[in-house]
């Protein structure tokens, strides 16, 4: 059974920094992982998607990469903004059924100003 | 383009009722996920539909099924509500040509009194 790990569980940082949020994954059979922002209350917004194949992907300050050999993913984020508060998911799609994700806990990061 | 739409948005009920949640696709999108998520499990999947057949399952009892329409468009029903039901029920669509990206609509929060 696949299970997803996330660390840290909170993050808090100041305006400015660059970060990394970690994900790792027990069953390195996958399809896909994809990365995944969550504001209070809310629903997910898809961040990142990375293929079994690649090894990393990026849109704007956002940078994901993947070693699925060793179960392991990193989310960079460059120059963080307040407005980059909110909770990170990862989630992983195993072959065979690709729409089934598997999340990990999350990763709540907060920029200070 | 639309994004994933879910109806209702809240929704409170008491135990031993049953609710039906509503999820409309991105216009295309075949593929419809559902997904619960408590602050003590965290997400996990329900269940998937494919061009109105449930393609896989999640590790939930009976009591939680679902169906799509020919449009694509999905429902969940729970019957004989409990209070661990309540949650935020996430429904998610994807397009097969974008490498099963998945994209989350804002989730309805149920609450069982």
């Amino acid at each position: 059974k696949q299970e997803v790990t996330q660390i840290p569980a909170a993050l808090s940082v100041p305006e400015g920094e660059n970060l990394v949020l970690n994900c790792s994954f027990t069953d390195s059979a996958i399809y896909n992982l994809q990365w995944f922002r969550q504001d209070p209350g809310k629903g997910l917004t898809s961040l990142l998607l990375i293929q079994s194949s690649q090894r990393e992907q990026t849109s704007g300050r956002l940078n994901a990469s993947l070693d699925k050999s060793s179960g392991r993913s990193t989310l960079y984020i460059a120059a963080s903004q307040p407005g980059d508060s909110a909770t990170y998911l990862c989630a992983v799609a195993p072959s065979g059924s690709a729409r089934q994700l598997t999340f990990g806990s999350g990763t709540q990061l907060t920029v200070l100003p | 383009k639309a994004g994933v739409t879910q109806t209702p948005r809240y929704l409170i009920k008491t135990r031993g009722q049953q609710v039906t949640l509503s999820c409309s696709p991105i216009s295309g999108h075949r593929s419809v996920s559902w997904y619960q998520q408590t602050p003590g499990q965290g997400l996990q999947f329900l269940f998937e539909y494919f061009s109105e057949t449930q393609r896989n399952k999640g590790n939930f009892p009976g009591r939680f099924s679902g169906r799509q329409f020919s449009n694509s468009r999905s429902e969940m029903n729970v019957s004989t509500l409990e209070l661990g039901d309540s949650a935020l029920y996430l429904c998610a669509s994807s397009l097969e040509s974008q490498g099963l990206e998945q994209y989350f609509g804002p989730g309805t929060r149920l609450t069982v009194t």
